[in-house]
């Protein structure tokens, strides 16, 4: 079974511009989160996502922004981009809502110059 | 607020030798307690825990959950060079929010 795919790998932005990264959940998982991974602050969580719904938000600003389709994958988007947003966002998936391992993507390396 | 505190932050030892990380929690809504490792890529997931004194075991590492404490250990015997990485603790609160430690850096010298 495949796993956890996230596009781009890497990108670079400049100030100001917005990016959308992309993640496809293993097949059969519905539950999608997204976090972010500095040397700072180390792996925080940006948002959940299941049957198309953001159930959990972490602390983040509102240029954070995500959405999930009905085939489960998920986008996350930040726009006006920042210094420090250059960082490794991580998607996740697991099969439902509840109590199930997750299972982290390669990431997308973001970088903000 | 949520706190997770893994110690030590980072450890050097020895081809061979065992090592236990520990991490320590206050979270809120707790559900069950993830541990994962991250080389240069992704966390991979090791062991998920949810209820207190049963060790999980898989090949030379095992792990244990103390619910009463607050706190889970992370055991590496007979460690290899291969284990070098971080180690990442992780209490699941309500719905899949993880809310990860610091991580505590090993190093594996041969």
């Amino acid at each position: 079974k495949a796993g956890v795919t996230q596009t781009p790998r890497y990108l670079i932005k400049t100030r100001g511009q917005q990016v959308t990264l992309s993640c496809s959940p293993i097949s059969g998982h519905r539950s999608v989160s997204w976090y972010q991974q500095t040397p700072g602050q180390g792996l925080q969580f940006l948002f959940e996502y299941f049957s198309e719904t953001q159930r959990n938000k972490g602390n983040f600003p509102g240029r954070f922004s995500g959405r999930q389709f009905s085939n489960s994958r998920s986008e996350m988007n930040v726009s006006t981009l920042e210094l420090g947003d250059s960082a490794l966002y991580l998607c996740a998936s697991s099969l439902s809502l509840w109590g199930d391992t997750q299972y982290f993507g390669p990431g997308t390396r973001l970088t903000v110059l | 607020e949520d706190k997770v505190v893994q110690s030590p932050l980072s450890l050097v030892v020895h081809e061979g030798d065992t090592v236990t990380l520990n991490c320590s929690y206050e979270v809120t809504n707790f559900r069950s307690l993830l541990w994962y490792k991250q080389e240069k890529k992704a966390p991979t997931f090791l062991f998920m825990l949810t209820s207190s004194g049963i060790e999980k075991k898989s090949g030379r590492l095992s792990s244990i959950l103390d619910k009463k404490e607050l706190f889970s250990i992370l055991n590496i015997t007979a460690t290899q060079t291969g284990d070098s990485a971080i180690y990442l603790c992780a209490p699941a609160k309500e719905a899949q929010k993880l809310v990860f430690g610091q991580g505590t850096r090993l190093t594996i010298n041969p």
